[in-house]
Order: structure tokens, then C-alpha cells, then sequence
């Protein structure tokens, strides 16, 4: 079975500084996706940023940024210029192959973004 | 640009009522999911639609049935309900390629 492991629950951050959020996942397929997806207090779940498996580049959204390394099978997320609107929950996601299945999520890392 | 609904937003049910969920996909989604997350806990798959079809099913009690409509509207019913079904019920959609999921602000379902 695939699985996805965020081996931190709990992260903090001073605003304006830069975090990344560790993720690895366990897979046989050669084709998936990885996403991460923030959950602030409100509970909306939020897509933040994804990423093929097939692309060697890492994807950039802004701020956000993924430090994908297929053969290690990890897929990090670094956060830079942290604001007080990224505290939140993160996870992380997989999706085994392409086209409709489920997400797999980690367990969750939260965030939280200090003055 | 329009969002995945869900209806209603808060539901509070006394033990062994039923429920009903609604979900209202992004037009032109094929594809509808859905999860269920506990208190502090990750989601959970339970089922998924494609092209009203079922396509997946996970952890879904056998109490829990849904149901994808011919307008792609996709509801989820409930009975017998349990203390433990106390969640938050997220609705997502999408098209088939690329599979990325959108997500609806979800259904908090508290059981007394």
C-alpha cells in the first residue's frame, strides 16, 4: 500500500523567515502526483502547489516551492517570506496513478507563523 | 471562477438518525471524491465517482451509501449514525487528466 509520512507534527516559523516542510511517500509506480494542500483554521482545504513525477523541475508557486527528489522519494516544501497567513495545517498528498484515485495524505505538519 | 458546494455547511443529528450530503461539483468535473477527517486527523477516502459511476471505495461504513446524479451532483447518505461519525465531510471534484482535486469547504457533521 502506498503510504505518505510527514515525521513533523509540529513546525514554527518567525515571520518574514524561510521553513520547509518534509514529506516522503512509498510507491512502486513510476507515474503520480504529489501535492501539498494547506488547512488553516477555517478547515478549507487549500491546494498550494503540485507535482508530476515525470518532470524533474521542481514546481514553483510564488512563495512556495517543492524540493522533489524522485529516487529518494521525497518531496519537500519550502516556505520563504513567511506570513502570519501561512499558519495552518499542511499536508501532504499523493496520488498513486494517473487519472481518478483517491489522495493519499500524511499526517499533517502544523505550522505556525510567529511575529 | 466557480467552487465545489456542499450543503449544509453544519449538521447536528442525534445517535441512529440518518443524514444526508450534498455535493455540487465544479461544472464539467467527471470525477467526484469523497473523505471524511476526524478532529486532529488527516482525510480519509470513502468513495468516489466517475462519470456517475462508482470508481473507488475506502474506509466507508457499510451504513454510509452515495450516489453520483445525472447532473454530476453526488450525495452521500448516512443512518444508523454514531458518535465516531462526528466529522468534517470534504466534497472534492475533478477532471479525470490531471487528476488535481478541488476541494469543497466541507460539511461539519456533529452526532449527539
Amino acid at each position: 500500500a502506498q503510504t505518505v509520512t510527514q515525521s513533523q507534527p509540529e513546525m514554527s516559523v518567525q515571520e518574514a523567515e524561510t521553513v520547509t516542510l518534509s514529506c516522503t511517500y512509498d510507491t512502486s509506480e513510476n507515474n503520480y502526483y504529489l501535492f501539498w494542500y494547506k488547512q488553516p483554521p477555517s478547515r478549507q482545504m487549500i491546494l498550494v502547489i503540485r507535482q508530476e513525477a515525470y518532470k524533474q523541475q521542481n514546481a514553483t508557486e510564488n512563495r512556495f516551492s517543492v524540493n522533489f527528489q524522485k529516487a529518494a522519494k521525497s518531496f519537500s516544501l519550502k516556505i520563504s517570506d513567511s506570513q502570519l497567513g501561512d499558519t495552518a495545517m499542511y499536508f501532504c498528498a499523493f496520488i498513486p496513478n494517473s487519472g481518478n484515485t483517491p489522495l493519499v495524505f500524511g499526517k499533517g505538519t502544523r505550522l505556525s507563523v510567529i511575529a | 471562477a466557480a467552487g465545489v458546494i456542499q450543503s449544509p455547511r453544519h449538521l447536528i443529528k442525534e445517535k441512529r438518525e440518518t443524514a444526508t450530503l450534498k455535493c455540487y461539483p465544479i461544472p464539467r468535473h467527471d470525477t467526484v471524491y469523497w473523505y471524511q477527517q476526524g478532529p486532529g486527523q488527516d482525510p480519509q477516502f470513502l468513495i468516489s465517482f466517475y462519470e456517475k459511476m462508482q470508481s473507488d471505495k475506502g474506509s466507508i461504513p457499510d451504513r454510509f451509501s452515495a450516489q453520483q446524479f445525472s447532473d454530476y451532483h453526488s450525495e452521500l447518505n448516512m443512518s444508523s449514525l454514531e458518535l465516531g461519525d462526528s466529522a468534517l465531510y470534504f466534497c472534492a471534484s475533478s477532471l479525470e487528466l490531471p487528476n488535481e482535486q478541488f476541494f469543497g469547504p466541507g460539511t461539519r457533521l456533529t452526532v449527539l
